[in-house]
């Protein structure tokens, strides 16, 4: 069974444009989770998608946004990108459905640098 | 901040040694798991606990809980090369905590050959 996969793995932005990164969970997997990893801050959850719906946002911005389709791909979006948004992405899947999560399959994450 | 807490930052060892991490954490929790992470690459599960359970083991992994202190252990014996890597404990609050882990800081694991 093929794991999570996340693209682009590595990408280079400016001050002030959006980057879109892609996440493909785990078949049948209908949980998706996205984590933030800086030096700085450590790990910190973003959002939680199941079936096409945000169940549980972490404390980001409101430039921080994310969707999932029905095939439970899903995609996060930053826009007006600043310095601090430097950082590897982590895209996680589960295929527990209830709130009390279990283990979490991860990607390898796409590493974002700003400039 | 809201993250865990958890030390040693580093520990450095010999292969054959055994390795003990501890984690603190800081709300009432359902279930508390341990990841590990190999350089910048995407983190791997290695055991969950929930908040009934006091101990669990899953090969050379040792890990214990105590809800009355809020803190948790990971012990790796036996410790070998390929051991080397960040471990990171994640507690699942409880309630409707959809895919929120809260991330301890790390310990960074070096097994010298």
């Amino acid at each position: 069974k093929a794991g999570v996969t996340q693209t682009p793995r590595y990408l280079i932005k400016t001050r002030g444009q959006q980057v879109t990164l892609s996440c493909s969970p785990i078949s049948g997997h209908r949980s998706v989770s996205w984590y933030q990893q800086t030096p700085g801050q450590g790990l910190q959850f973003l959002f939680e998608y199941f079936s096409e719906t945000q169940r549980n946002k972490g404390n980001f911005p409101g430039r921080f946004s994310g969707r999932q389709f029905s095939n439970s791909r899903s995609e996060m979006n930053v826009s007006t990108l600043e310095l601090g948004d430097s950082a590897l992405y982590l895209c996680a899947s589960s295929f527990i459905r209830g709130p009390n999560t279990g283990e979490l399959f991860f990607g390898e994450g796409s590493r974002l640098t700003v400039l | 901040s809201q993250q865990g807490e958890e030390d040693p930052q580093a520990l450095s060892i010999q292969e054959g040694e055994n390795a003990t991490m501890n984690c603190s954490y800081k709300t009432s929790i359902n279930n508390l798991q341990w990841y590990r992470q190999n350089s910048g690459r995407g983190l791997v599960h290695l055991i969950l606990i929930r908040s009934n359970e006091r101990e669990k083991h899953s090969g050379r992994l040792r890990v214990t809980l105590d809800t009355s202190k809020k803190s948790s252990s990971l012990l790796i014996t036996a410790s070998r090369a390929a051991d080397t890597a960040s471990y990171f404990c994640a507690s699942l609050a409880g309630g409707t905590s959809y895919g929120k882990l809260t991330f301890g800081q790390g310990t960074i694991l070096t097994v010298h050959p």
